[in-house]
């Protein structure tokens, strides 16, 4: 199976603050992968796939980027609703596989 | 709108089966392309996915778990359901199902709030 590794496992931010987080394959997935944001008790939602395509209606401060084997989310000025776990998946190969999760956290 | 809700036994107690049910909305299983997944999280790991039935009730496994998982479809009730034989304490975790966004292998859009499982005698 395609190994998946987020880093970090969490931070600390500040609203306004630009976050990156990154998703590392461990092979080649070109660029299928997405990103997703979950919060505790409620439906993990996606924010983007192939990479870089925003899901329709995700707030456009997300962005995402990579191909190959080293993807970056990226948060442009972190909003109060932001902090949250963030997770990679990739659907290139089959099974499909899940990063470990980014929790952000307020500073 | 997509919306997603898992169903199932809370305490399900070691060698017993499992059965999960997702109930769905906003879209027809029986449309071209559709697929629902079924994917699960133990505590404190990462996700992993379990299953995939296909609008054509082509199905996928979880090759570790082939033996041990079935899923089936309900289209008259808006329903996907996933069976788990013999569970063990490992598979405690909590449950999600997703809707697989056309065209896009495994990619999934829309997903459910998750159903927790515990396994324990």
């Amino acid at each position: 199976d395609i190994q998946m590794t987020q880093s970090p496992s969490s931070l600390s931010a500040s609203v306004g603050d630009r976050v990156t987080i990154t998703c590392r394959a461990s092979e080649d997935i070109s660029h299928h992968l997405a990103w997703f944001q979950h919060k505790p008790g409620k439906a993990p939602k996606s924010l983007i796939y192939s990479a870089s395509r925003l899901q329709v209606g995700v707030p456009t401060h997300f962005s995402g980027s990579g191909s190959g084997t080293d993807f970056t989310l990226t948060i442009n000025g972190l909003q109060p609703e932001d902090f949250a776990t963030y997770f990679c998946q990739q659907y290139n190969y089959y099974p499909p596989t899940f990063g470990g999760g980014t929790k952000v956290e307020i500073k | 709108q997509i919306t997603l809700k898992e169903s199932g036994p809370t305490l399900v107690k070691p060698t017993q089966t499992l059965t999960l049910t997702c109930s769905f909305s906003g879209f027809s299983i029986n449309t071209t392309g559709v697929a629902v997944g079924w994917i699960r999280q133990p505590p404190g790991k990462a996700l992993e996915w379990l299953a995939l039935i296909y609008w054509d009730d082509d199905k996928r496994y979880r090759p570790s778990l082939n033996s041990r998982l079935a899923i089936t479809k309900d289209s008259s009730k808006n329903q996907v359901i996933l069976t788990m034989t013999n569970v063990d304490p490992v598979d405690t975790g909590t449950y999600y199902c997703a809707h697989r966004r056309a065209g896009l292998t495994f990619f999934f859009d829309y997903w459910g709030q998750g159903a927790p499982v515990i396994v324990s005698s």
